[in-house]
């Protein structure tokens, strides 16, 4: 069984501040999202990452897929209090969620 | 277009009753999805369908919980009995295509259970 491991489990910083979040598969992904989930609301996707290597920019965050296809980083520059809530990356095949990274920003 | 509508937003029942789910998925979308949430976690998969149609319950505690979408639109997912480990928010999604590759999930704002 596919196991998505995110980190770090919690980031809690000041706006205008970088950070990186990070899911890693025990195996080949086939295709990865990303997706952002508010409290009280579901998850809401930010990205499709397909070929290794892959980079795709959407504003102020940055997603890179790995080479091999088994780990993924997620970029936020400059964070604001509008980024707060839990990042979740996907398996697109097997419809599998990581454990989550929960993001709080502080003005 | 409207969203994925998912009802009642909140439960709380004790141990051992029974409860469901409604979800009314976005017109058109002929795959729909319910996920279990437990608290700081991620959504865990629990039944997908296709139309009326099941494509993978392998995640479902079949012993308690149940699943249909009769008609190929909106679906309920029921739990008897329940047990505390239950306890959790239960989403629905749903996509135009059995696959997300290239039509992401859509998800409802769920339905947080608690089991006392």
């Amino acid at each position: 069984t596919q196991l998505l491991e995110q980190s770090p489990q919690f980031l809690s910083i000041q706006e205008g501040e970088n950070l990186t979040v990070y899911c890693n598969s025990s195996s080949v992904f086939s295709s990865l999202q990303w997706y952002r989930q508010e409290p009280g609301e579901g998850p809401v996707l930010l990205v499709t990452v397909v070929t290794g290597g892959e980079v795709k920019k959407l504003k102020r965050l940055t997603f890179q897929f790995g080479d091999a296809r088994k780990d993924s980083s997620l970029h936020i520059t400059a964070a604001q209090t509008g980024d707060t809530g839990l990042y979740l990356c996907a398996d697109t095949d097997k419809l599998i969620f990581g454990t989550g990274t929960r993001l709080q920003v502080f003005p | 277009e409207a969203g994925v509508a998912q009802s009642p937003r909140y439960k709380i029942i004790e141990k051992r009753q029974s409860v469901a789910f409604w979800c009314n998925p976005i017109s058109g979308h002929a795959t729909l999805y319910w996920y279990q949430q437990i608290l700081g976690q991620g959504p865990k998969l629990l039944i997908q369908f296709q139309n009326n149609g099941v494509v993978d319950d392998s995640q479902l505690p079949k012993d308690r919980f149940s699943a249909e979408r009769l008609k190929g639109v909106d679906s309920t997912l029921k739990i008897q009995p329940a047990k505390l480990e239950d306890s959790a928010v239960y989403l629905c999604a749903s996509s135009p295509a059995p696959t997300i590759y290239n039509s992401p999930l859509h998800f409802g704002n769920g339905t947080r259970l608690t089991v006392t």
